[in-house]
């Protein structure tokens, strides 16, 4: 079985200073994890993914993850927060063996101050 | 089309009715899934196609909910007598991988339908 935890349900930053979303995972078989943002009243939208090449990934807008499977984390990381990337941050793990699903987070409200 | 197209939108249904969620995937998306996204919640798998085949249902909370995509382009989520615990956002997705790829693929959402049940 895959499960997702992401640790915290909100997280507020100042414009400009660094972003961290925290995910950790539990899979039974060597996973892929995403990471999806869902803007308000848009439809949800890959970020980026991690499929078993480079542990570093870097994403769109910014945003880069690295996959620790030592720890089982898969934290989402951004230098400098923009207004724009107020949003809903889901973590999300699927197993290469199984079914064909994604297991998503609860997910991670960013807010961002001016 | 653009993008994944969900309608209706909103829709308020009093406890009992029937409704239907229709989705219209990008054109040529063999995959895709339906999601159940409760308030506060990450969406939750319901069910996946394959063209026309349904191949995995396991996340239909009950035989209330019935999917088909019979022509393996627009499909339709169709819930009977509808309960209050049935409110929350449906989601559809689509994408271009199929079999052991979609695993690793990118899903296209829509914006979602919306149900309240009164």
């Amino acid at each position: 079985a895959q499960s997702v935890t992401q640790l915290d349900s909100h997280v507020s930053v100042s414009e400009g200073t660094p972003v961290l979303l925290r995910c950790n995972y539990s899979s039974s078989y060597s996973p892929s994890l995403f990471w999806y943002v869902q803007h308000p009243n848009k439809g949800l939208q890959l970020l980026l993914k991690y499929t078993s090449a480079a542990t570093l990934v870097k994403g769109i807008n910014g945003f880069e993850a690295e996959f620790k499977k030592s720890e089982t984390s898969f934290h989402l990381t951004k230098p400098s927060a923009h207004m724009s990337d107020a949003a809903e941050y889901f973590c999300v793990v699927s197993e290469r063996t199984g079914r064909r699903a994604l297991t998503f987070g609860s997910g991670t409200r960013l807010q961002v101050q001016p | 089309g653009a993008g994944v197209s969900q309608s209706p939108r909103y829709k308020v249904a009093k406890r009992g009715q029937d409704v239907a969620l229709r989705c219209d995937p990008i054109s040529g998306h063999v995959s895709l899934f339906w999601y159940q996204q409760a308030l506060g919640q990450g969406p939750e798998f319901l069910t996946y196609f394959q063209n026309e085949a349904q191949l995995d249902k396991s996340g239909l909370p009950s035989d209330r909910f019935f999917a088909e995509r019979p022509e393996g382009s627009v499909s339709t989520l169709k819930i009977q007598r509808t309960q209050q615990e049935d409110s929350a956002v449906y989601l559809c997705a689509s994408s271009a991988t199929s079999g052991s790829s979609i695993l690793t693929g990118e899903l296209f959402f829509g914006e979602g339908s919306r149900l309240t049940v009164l």
